[in-house]
Parts: structure tokens; C-alpha cells; sequence
């Protein structure tokens, strides 16, 4: 079985500036995938960027990164520039690749609450 | 709409009532996933759909949850005698899933459905 562990329940920043969500995890699993969900107050979960575990670089969309270390089991998020939007929920998730991935579900941390102050 | 659609909204349940909760996929969506997710916690795995058939319910809590996709399309979750502890937003989402690889044809999210048992 997977856990994906997120240690940081709140966190804050001042508008424009950068911060780091961290989430680590654990698996047995060479082969998986790991995301980053923002849940905004509507509740609907939306896909922030994503990386494969075969793949040593980084995954960059935008303004957001991943800091992605497997050895270490973590896989921490970025956000540069934030935008007052970018207040919300944020999950760290595990996917583990089989051999066919249609049916693999989602393992979830716990989730960090951002807020982004003007 | 083009995205995942749930109803209601909102339940509110005496406890030993029985719930049903709709789930609308993105159309010609092959995979259907339930998760539950408890207050200020991480949405976890309840059940999956392909096509019409259920190929893992290994999440369902207990025998009081059942689901069911008879067409392969919309999705009905339902509770059996509602206990407190069933009180959470239930999460549906969709992708193309069939032959396709989760990772390349990710996961959307509906908005939920809150319920409370009262």
C-alpha cells in the first residue's frame, strides 16, 4: 500500500512571492506517477502538473514547479509569482503504474491549506 | 456542460436514511471513479467503473455502500441506513481511461456532494 504524507496542514505568502508545499511518500513501486491537486471552494479537484517517476527532470507548468527527489520519496510544489486565485486547498497524490493504468486510483495526502495574502 | 456533473449539491440525511448520489461523467468517458472525503482531510478510493462493469470496490467502507453504472454512463452511489460517519463529500470523476494510460488522459473532478447526517 502507498501513503503520501503532507506535513504542513496551513501555510501563507504575500502576493508575488514564492512558496513550497512539501509531501513525501511511501511505496514499494518503481513505476508511478505523482500529482498536485488544487480544491478551491467549489471542491472541484484540478489538476495543477504532474510527473513521472522515470523521468529525472522536473515538471514545470507556468508558475508552478515540482522538486522532485525519489530516492528521498518527496516530490515538493513551488509556486512563483502567487496569485491571489492561487488561494486553496493543495493534495499531493500517488498514482502507481500497472499495466493498465485505466483503472489505477489515486492515493492522497492530507492536504496544505494556502492562503495568499494581498 | 462539458464537465463532471453531480447531484445534489448538498444532502442532508437523518440518521437510517437511505442517500443516493448522482454522478453525470464527461460523455464517452470510459473510467469512473468515487472517492469520500471527510472534513479537512484527503479524498480517499471507494470504488471504480469500466464501461459498466465495477472492477474494484475495495474502498467501500462497508456492505451500506453500494454503486452501480448500468449503462456506462451516469453513476449512482448509494448509502444504505446513513450513520454519522458517513457524513463527507463524495468526489466522482472521469477520464477516457479504456486502452489509454491514466497519466496521459487524467482524472476530472465533479464538485461533489456534501452530505450530513444528522
Amino acid at each position: 500500500a502507498q501513503t503520501v504524507t503532507q506535513s504542513q496542514p496551513e501555510m501563507s505568502v504575500q502576493e508575488a512571492e514564492t512558496v513550497t508545499l512539501s509531501c513525501t511518500y511511501d511505496t514499494s513501486e518503481n513505476n508511478y506517477y505523482l500529482f498536485w491537486y488544487k480544491q478551491p471552494p467549489s471542491r472541484q479537484m484540478i489538476l495543477v502538473i504532474r510527473q513521472e517517476a522515470y523521468k529525472q527532470q522536473n515538471a514545470t507548468e507556468n508558475r508552478f514547479s515540482v522538486n522532485f527527489q525519489k530516492a528521498a520519496k518527496s516530490f515538493s510544489l513551488k509556486i512563483s509569482d502567487s496569485q491571489l486565485g492561487d488561494t486553496a486547498m493543495y493534495f499531493c497524490a500517488f498514482m502507481k503504474r500497472g499495466f493498465n493504468n485505466a483503472g489505477n486510483m489515486l492515493t492522497f495526502g492530507g492536504g496544505t491549506r494556502l492562503m495568499v495574502k494581498p | 456542460g462539458a464537465g463532471v456533473s453531480q447531484s445534489p449539491r448538498y444532502k442532508v440525511a437523518k440518521r437510517g436514511q437511505d442517500v443516493a448520489l448522482r454522478c453525470d461523467p464527461i460523455s464517452g468517458h470510459v473510467s469512473l471513479f468515487w472517492y469520500q472525503q471527510a472534513l479537512g482531510q484527503g479524498p480517499e478510493f471507494l470504488t471504480y467503473f469500466q464501461n459498466e462493469a465495477q472492477l474494484d470496490k475495495s474502498g467501500l467502507p462497508s456492505d451500506r455502500f453500494f454503486a452501480e453504472r448500468p449503462e456506462g454512463s451516469v453513476s449512482t452511489l448509494k448509502i444504505q441506513r446513513t450513520q454519522q460517519e458517513d457524513s463527507a463529500v463524495y468526489l466522482c470523476a472521469s477520464s477516457l481511461g479504456g486502452t489509454s494510460s491514466s497519466y496521459n488522459s487524467p482524472l476530472h473532478f465533479g464538485n461533489g456532494t456534501r452530505l450530513t447526517v444528522t
